[in-house]
């Protein structure tokens, strides 16, 4: 059973549209949670970390449900330079992070 | 900062070859860490190392993959003899936790490997 489990898509969604990408993870001992994000043929960056009471930033919020053992990511108005792929990340001990295979978003003009 | 630096960007070979990969970490950052992607099955992570001593290499595929960091500035993964298989995007990521509190990995460009 992998660690980290994600919907790969594709996602295709026009502009101005609201998207939601879940992502389950498997160890209930797991600490941190991320999303990074990933252009094409590019290294994947961070985009935001998950906090137990929820985040947003800006367009962005991510959620984290301990109960259920699952992340998600939530894009408002999204906008054409949102498309790429997004990772989900746990981390459960230390410093060793469990990348998701990632989520493909495009979005159409 | 210039980030995290990789070497070469892309590496063509045949099968068979040597192949060796370069990585210099973000000054200061004392964890480095080894990523494989494919397709197939996304972002592995093959070994990782703190203060420049291996601490989890049990991603490593198999023998024939090897990592060294002989010091804070710099480390490889060499394959050899490489396979076609191992064709996949190559990461290094380096962070430092210890001192923030927040342990963001920062990515170098990767290195494009194919093997033919």
């Amino acid at each position: 059973r992998k660690e980290v489990e994600q919907d790969p898509g594709p996602f295709n969604v026009p502009e101005g549209a609201t998207v939601a990408f879940n992502c389950t993870y498997s160890n209930s001992a797991s600490q941190s949670f991320f999303w990074y994000r990933q252009d094409c043929r590019k290294e994947p960056k961070l985009l935001m970390s998950v906090y137990s009471s929820g985040n947003e930033d800006g367009r962005f919020t991510a959620q984290l449900n301990r109960a259920s053992q699952y992340i998600s990511l939530l894009i408002r108005d999204s906008k054409l330079s949102d498309s790429a792929t997004y990772l989900c990340v746990v981390s459960e001990t230390g410093n060793q992070f469990y990348f998701g295979t990632g989520t493909s978003l495009t979005v159409i003009p | 900062d210039a980030g995290v630096i990789q070497s070469p960007r892309h590496e063509v070979t045949e099968m068979g070859q040597e192949v060796t990969l370069r990585c210099k970490p973000i000054s200061g950052h004392d964890y480095l860490f080894w990523y494989r992607q494919t397709m197939m099955r996304g972002l592995e992570l093959l070994i990782y190392f703190n203060n420049n001593v291996p601490i989890d290499d049990s991603g490593m595929p198999e023998d024939r993959f090897s990592a060294k960091m002989p010091n804070a500035s710099f480390s490889t993964l060499k394959i050899q003899p490489s396979e076609p298989r191992d064709s996949a995007v190559y990461f290094c990521a380096s962070n430092d936790p210890g001192t923030s509190g927040y342990n963001e990995q920062f990515f170098g460009p990767g290195t494009r490997l194919t093997v033919l």
